[in-house]
């Protein structure tokens, strides 16, 4: 099984719909991250996780939401959908003393029309 | 703040050909370097690192990268590229921003491979 597993793979939504995106991780580790990819943008970080009461804004956090159910689940949310938040979302986990090697699960490809 | 570039957007090599893929970071200090690569329909996966020390560093499935600090630069190489290497591959800093450590991450360059 995956380390680092998210549901759904691909999600279809409308616009002003609240969808919620799942993370869950084998690797015991303490962070939790959620990036959002986009062609010729690279990764940008919204939301990260050092526990679950530790929970921190990333660069692009406007429009979502998290939240920490247990150490090992981390989700992400959009309250109200809009077109612009159409891309591929990843999760990813590190252990506290090596906060640059991430690993990352499939990714949530989402598309809001 | 940190940044990371890659000037190239999409590479094409042949099979069995030699690979190197470039990146330029900004960071004020000592930097810790990565490189990740995204196959297709999977997520990102660690191929190497540079924390310090020797400045040429081994990663995996045959991957090497060189850390330059006079150029900013931290290329990565394959000297004989397989069709199973065609994905898209990142460059990526790590420093600490004053509240947490942090990865930025370039916008990537996908690799081709022909046969």
């Amino acid at each position: 099984d995956a380390d680092v597993t998210q549901t759904p793979r691909n999600r279809i939504t409308k616009t002003g719909k609240r969808i919620m995106l799942e993370c869950s991780q084998t690797k015991g580790h303490d962070r939790m991250y959620w990036y959002r990819q986009d062609p010729g943008l690279g990764l940008r970080l919204i939301y990260y996780s050092f526990d679950v009461k530790d929970i921190n804004k990333g660069e692009i956090s406007d429009g979502y939401s998290v939240s920490r159910q247990a150490q090992a689940k981390f989700s992400l949310s959009l309250e109200s959908a809009i077109p612009n938040q159409t891309a591929l979302y990843f999760c990813a986990t590190s252990d506290w003393d090596r906060p640059y090697e991430q690993y990352f699960g499939p990714g949530t490809r989402l598309t809001v029309t | 703040a940190q940044s990371v570039t890659q000037p190239d957007i999409h590479i094409t090599v042949s099979e069995g050909a030699s690979l190197e893929l470039r990146c330029n970071y900004s960071y004020g200090a000592t930097p810790y370097l990565f490189w990740y690569v995204q196959s297709p329909g999977q997520g990102l996966q660690l191929l190497l690192k540079y924390f310090s020390g020797d400045t040429l560093v081994q990663g995996i499935k045959g991957f090497e990268a060189e850390f330059k600090r006079s150029q900013s630069s931290f290329n990565l190489r394959k000297p004989s590229v397989h069709w199973s290497d065609a994905a898209e591959y990142f460059c990526a800093v790590g420093a600490y921003t004053g509240t947490a450590s942090k990865l930025t991450f370039g916008t990537g360059t996908r690799l081709q491979v022909t046969l």
